[in-house]
């Protein structure tokens, strides 16, 4: 399995702020795929983001955005204007070509009001 | 779209009997499904890959005896944990793959079950 480090344990961010949750990975493979997944208190794991390795391009879903770095080895996740709803554990996720997943340790995000 | 559903979502037994859990995908075929683990406050650990029409694949540590996964069709897979003792206790959560021309890169989640065991 890939290695995949999440290194925030915990995050807090203010009502309609911004916050970025790193994530870097290590790997031989050139092509592979990387998720960011939430999962709020009821457990349930929600995609949030997906980004394919040979895109250039940073894959952006309305307010979450993230910043593939691929020679770093690094997949960050920004959560621009933080809702209340945004409170929850995001896992970064590491899919090789067997379609297996590896999964960050996670990070809390917690949203002041 | 992409919805994937588990049956129960909870389950209290006792120990020593054998739970079986559900794991469907509602609209859409997967031909992979994947079983995973999840501790409180923990990351999810991959117990194994079930196929289709074919023997499920576990993951180092796994214990297959104790943990019978059957992929009927390409809706349907089931997890039995057999003998059920409370180190089984668990949350555990499977995922769908969808065929080709599908969602196929992506893994949906179900809601997840928890298993207590007395």
């Amino acid at each position: 399995a890939q290695t995949v480090t999440q290194s925030q344990p915990e995050m807090s961010v203010q009502e309609a702020e911004t916050v970025t949750l790193s994530c870097t990975y290590d790997t031989s493979e050139s092509d592979y795929y990387l998720f960011w997944y939430k999962q709020p208190p009821s457990r349930q794991m929600i995609l949030v983001i997906r980004q394919e390795a040979y895109k250039q391009q940073n894959a952006t879903e309305n307010r979450f955005s993230v910043n593939f770095q691929k020679a770093a080895k690094s997949f960050s996740l920004k959560i621009s204007d933080s809702q209340l709803g945004d409170a929850a554990m995001y896992f970064c996720a590491y899919r090789s070509w067997d379609y297996k997943l590896s999964f960050g340790a996670g990070t809390t995000v917690t949203v002041r009001a | 779209g992409a919805v994937v559903s588990q049956h129960p979502s909870w389950v209290i037994c006792k120990s020593g009997t054998s739970v079986k859990i559900e794991c469907r995908s509602l609209d859409f075929q997967a031909t992979t499904m994947f079983w995973y683990r999840q501790f409180p406050k923990q990351s999810l650990m991959l117990m194994a890959t079930s196929n289709e029409g074919s023997k499920a694949t576990y993951e180092q540590g796994v214990e297959k005896d104790k943990f019978l996964i059957n992929h009927a069709s390409l809706t349907l897979s089931t997890l039995t944990v057999t003998s059920a003792h409370p180190e089984d206790s668990s949350f555990y959560i499977c995922s769908a793959l969808g065929l080709a021309g599908g969602p196929g890169e992506t893994q949906y989640f179900g809601p997840g079950t928890r298993l207590l065991v007395l």
